[in-house]
């Protein structure tokens, strides 16, 4: 089992639309959570931390549930710019600060 | 991108050469890390640097895979005796003060 699953998708939706992504991590002692964003053939670029009382930042909302070892993002209004990779990320409980990657969630978002 | 530099940006060599990758944090960072991305897969941590020291290898895949960095700041990652196995994507990335920033990465093709 992986340590962070993502539905690969793809998710193809109007623009528009609202769509949610969803992580699951195995590792309890996990201390640090995030979303990448990844255009084709591009490096990966942070989007968003992700906290256990939520965050906001425009039209994105991302979730963390420690409970439950599940991390969610929210995209409201999409647009065709948004159309990309979305990494689930979580920073191990080692003290090397190394990330550990879901697969990636593809996101096209069409007129 | 944002301040790390990798070369080259693709290499293509025959089975069972050996290839060197390098990263340049750009502004020098203590802490600097490899990952790799393979065809459809996440990205997998392959080694962290503190400094010129790696206290974190566990990642790399085969005894046939080392790394070094110099003055804390270039690093250099050798594959020795390629494999077809080793095609991927090379990326770099170091710390910054809320999140890793990755360089455009190397893409490896091993014929």
């Amino acid at each position: 089992r992986k340590e962070v699953e993502q539905d690969p998708g793809p998710f193809n939706v109007p623009e528009g639309a609202t769509v949610a992504f969803n992580c699951t991590y195995s590792n309890s002692a996990s201390q640090s959570f995030f979303w990448y964003r990844q255009d084709c053939r591009k490096e990966p670029k942070l989007l968003m931390s992700v906290y256990s009382s939520g965050n906001e930042d425009g039209r994105f909302t991302a979730q963390l549930n420690r409970a439950s070892q599940y991390i969610s993002l929210l995209i409201r209004d999409s647009k065709l710019s948004d159309s990309a990779t979305y990494l689930c990320v979580v920073k191990g409980s080692s003290n090397t600060g190394k990330l550990i990657f879901g697969q990636g969630t593809t996101l096209q978002v069409k007129p | 991108g944002a301040g790390v530099s990798q070369s080259p940006s693709n290499k293509v060599t025959e089975k069972g050469k050996d290839v060197e990758l390098r990263c340049d944090p750009i502004s020098g960072h203590t802490a600097l890390y490899w990952y790799r991305q393979s065809l459809g897969q996440g990205l997998e941590f392959l080694i962290y640097f503190q400094g010129n020291s790696a206290p974190d290898k566990s990642g790399l895949p085969s005894d046939r895979f080392s790394a070094e960095r110099t003055g804390g700041s270039v690093s250099t990652l050798t594959i020795q005796r390629t494999q077809q196995e080793d095609s991927a994507v090379y990326l770099c990335a170091k710390e910054g003060q809320h999140e890793q920033f990755f360089g455009p990465g190397t893409r490896l093709t091993v014929l």
